[in-house]
């Protein structure tokens, strides 16, 4: 079983949907939640960072973490064309530890 | 400027040559890191260097040699590679020190071609 898996896509939606993206994983001592987002020919960047369970909320983003059932996803919403890109997700535990993402979903949104 | 800068944007090299990548990060971190992006599959981490001592060599085979000369530097050196090793060789820093659980920031990535 791979530590952290994350559907490819592509997933392709229109302007304003609500966009929802997944991530599943293995490890129980992942205490750190991360979703970076990465354009087209650059490095990721970091997007929202939650750190144990529960909801966080930035602008039109929405982060979740269900650690009860190791599955975190990023929510969003009024979707826009520049939301195009990958999304990674990205873990790791409490101590000295390295952190583990996902293969990425690539997200297409079309005006 | 941003934070983190890698050179070359683009390498096309054959098995036999010997290159390097440049990073440097202008963010005053004490951590620095090589992944390797390969089409869908997840970052893999490479190497880690915290306060300029390497901390994680991850089974990275001794055809890529990293080198650390002060905390805002990092290279890759690379020879002898082989048509598996193409890929997008990404660059980061943290400031999280020991405890790499830290925000990451990547470089735009060196895309690396071995004929």
């Amino acid at each position: 079983q791979k530590e952290v898996e994350q559907d490819p896509g592509p997933l392709s939606v229109p302007e304003g949907a609500i966009v929802s993206l997944n991530c599943t994983y293995s490890n129980s001592a992942f205490q750190y939640f991360m979703w970076y987002r990465q354009y087209s020919r650059k490095g990721p960047e970091l997007l929202m960072y939650t750190y144990s369970s529960g909801n966080k909320e930035d602008g039109r983003f929405t982060a979740q973490v269900d650690k009860s059932s190791k599955y975190i996803s990023l929510f969003i919403r009024d979707s826009q064309p520049s939301d195009s890109a990958t999304y990674l997700c990205a873990m790791s535990g409490t101590s000295y530890d390295k952190v583990i993402f996902g293969p990425g979903t690539s997200l297409s949104v079309i005006p | 400027e941003t934070g983190v800068t890698q050179t070359p944007r683009h390498l096309v090299m054959g098995m036999t040559n010997k290159k390097s990548l440049k990073c440097e990060q202008h963010l005053g971190h004490n951590a620095m890191y090589w992944y390797k992006q390969s089409a869908k599959k997840p970052l893999e981490l490479m190497f880690v260097y915290s306060l300029e001592e390497r901390v994680e060599n991850n089974s990275v085979p001794s055809r890529f040699s990293p080198e650390c000369p002060n905390s805002s530097h990092l290279f890759l050196h690379l020879h002898t590679l082989q048509p598996e090793d193409s890929a997008l060789y990404l660059c980061a820093s943290s400031a999280a020190g020991t405890k790499l659980t830290g925000e990451l920031f990547f470089g735009e990535g060196s895309r690396l071609t071995v004929l």
